[in-house]
């Protein structure tokens, strides 16, 4: 049974039009990940949450923000999609923070046109 | 931050032994050595993880050397379904990267039949 859920698997989106990918877990663990991966290149983090403490990777462009309603959902809010944020985009969850193993879901892939 | 390096690429053939090398030579004595990896069209998922002892799981083992700056990851018997990108990861234990998982480029793992 999938443990992180990521929906929808594609999105296609136009270039300024705000887009919302959405992930949640069964797994009542305490942290959610959100991380980008371009094309040809490795997972990056963008940010994650702790319970409700949001942190922010430091070179994380404004344009990309993230909620998380309750401890089953997180959502990555784009407001203004550029061609360069085309990629996939892969949401984590873990229990705690430093050691524990993270566990990924599928992945978005977002198409900007 | 400390980082690891590992061949951008290796061939195995199916049912043989894989040792997958990385080097972490400014390793700390508190980063734990993480191995992920991430299959065709799939999120990235944990394989295995040490401090200073070998380690051994149901999917791989993991040597690491006595000084900790190099360790390898082996898949005793490779199969078609472990081809896949192998990332060697350090958990920090201090500094901005604490607790993070910060994918490098990895090592793609090809499986001949």
């Amino acid at each position: 049974d999938a443990m992180v859920i990521q929906n929808p698997r594609y999105q296609v989106t136009q270039f300024g039009k705000p887009v919302t990918l959405s992930c949640s877990q069964t797994l009542n663990h305490n942290v959610m990940y959100w991380y980008q991966q371009k094309s040809s290149q490795a997972p990056k983090l963008l940010f994650h949450y702790y319970d409700k403490d949001f942190n922010n990777e430091a070179d994380t462009p404004d344009n990309f923000q993230s909620r998380r309603p309750n401890t089953s959902f997180c959502f990555l809010d784009i407001r203004s999609p550029g061609l360069g944020d085309a990629a996939m985009y892969l949401c984590a969850t873990s229990r705690d923070f430093f050691k524990d193993t993270q566990y990924f879901g599928p992945g978005t892939r977002l198409t900007v046109l | 931050d400390a980082k690891t390096t590992q061949p951008n690429s290796m061939e195995s053939n199916e049912e043989e032994p894989v040792h997958l090398p990385c080097n972490h030579s400014t390793i700390s004595g508190t980063d734990y050595i993480h191995w992920y990896r991430q299959l065709p069209s799939q999120g990235p998922e944990y394989v295995i993880h040490g401090l200073t002892s070998n380690v051994n799981n149901r999917m791989a083992s993991l040597a690491i050397a006595e000084d900790r700056k190099s360790s390898t990851l082996i898949l005793h018997r490779a199969t078609l379904r472990d081809a896949a990108v192998y990332y060697c990861i350090l958990r920090v234990a201090g500094g901005t990267s604490y607790g993070k998982l910060t994918f490098g480029q990895g090592t793609i793992l090809t499986v001949h039949p």
